[in-house]
């Protein structure tokens, strides 16, 4: 079975302008979690969503938001980017019932200039 | 709040040699610990999870222990290989409304052939 997938793997933004992150699931997990890496730190928390609806949010701004499917594959936007946006973007899926292992993708590094 | 912190931010072996990484959290209350492993780059691979009502658990060369009490978790190396180089990530799942991990900063293994 694939395993957890996130696209774009690289990215390069300009200030103020907007991005989107996707990740799909591993198939059967309905929870998608969504953390942020800065370059020499642990990830940070942003968002959780299980069964398309948002059960979590971490301290990020409201240009951060994020959506899930029908098909539980999950979307992250950010928008009016800043230079401090930059970093490795990690999305992780699990079954849901919260007692379980989270597995990650190989993120998407967003690079903004 | 949880906060995690990992001693020591940085490790040199020789190879061969067995080792321990330590994890420390101040909030005991937690559903679960999980150990990661990143190389430069890239995504988290899930080592170990044990849940809060576990002692230890093992794979391979590797043992984690939970001492939720104390608020410390170890990871043990045994018999280290340069293919153990990358840096280890704890994190913590605190449990409540949402599955969030609180991650530390992460200790830099290097074992040298």
């Amino acid at each position: 079975d694939a395993g957890v997938t996130q696209s774009p793997t690289h990215l390069i933004k300009t200030r103020g302008q907007h991005v989107t992150l996707r990740c799909s699931p591993i198939s059967g997990h309905k929870s998608v979690s969504w953390y942020q890496q800065v370059l020499g730190q642990g990830p940070q928390f942003i968002f959780q969503y299980y069964e398309k609806e948002e059960r979590g949010r971490g301290n990020f701004p409201d240009r951060f938001s994020a959506r899930q499917f029908p098909n539980y594959s999950s979307e992250l936007n950010v928008n009016a980017l800043l230079l401090g946006d930059s970093a490795l973007y990690l999305c992780a899926s699990s079954l849901g019932t919260g007692v379980e292992t989270q597995y990650f993708g190989p993120g998407t590094r967003l690079l903004v200039l | 709040k949880q906060e995690v912190t990992q001693i020591p931010a940085a490790l040199s072996v020789p190879e061969g040699e067995n080792l321990v990484l330590n994890c420390s959290f101040t909030d005991s209350a937690i559903y679960n610990l999980q150990w990661f492993r990143q190389d430069p780059g890239k995504g988290l691979t899930s080592l170990l999870l044990i849940q809060s009502s576990q002692r230890e658990q093992t794979s391979g060369r590797l043992n984690a222990s939970l001492d939720k009490s104390s608020g410390r978790s170890t990871l043990y190396i045994a018999a280290s290989q340069p293919g153990d180089s990358a840096t280890y990530l704890c994190a913590v799942n605190s449990g409540g409304s949402n599955y969030k991990l609180t991650f530390g900063k992460g200790t830099l293994l290097t074992v040298n052939p």
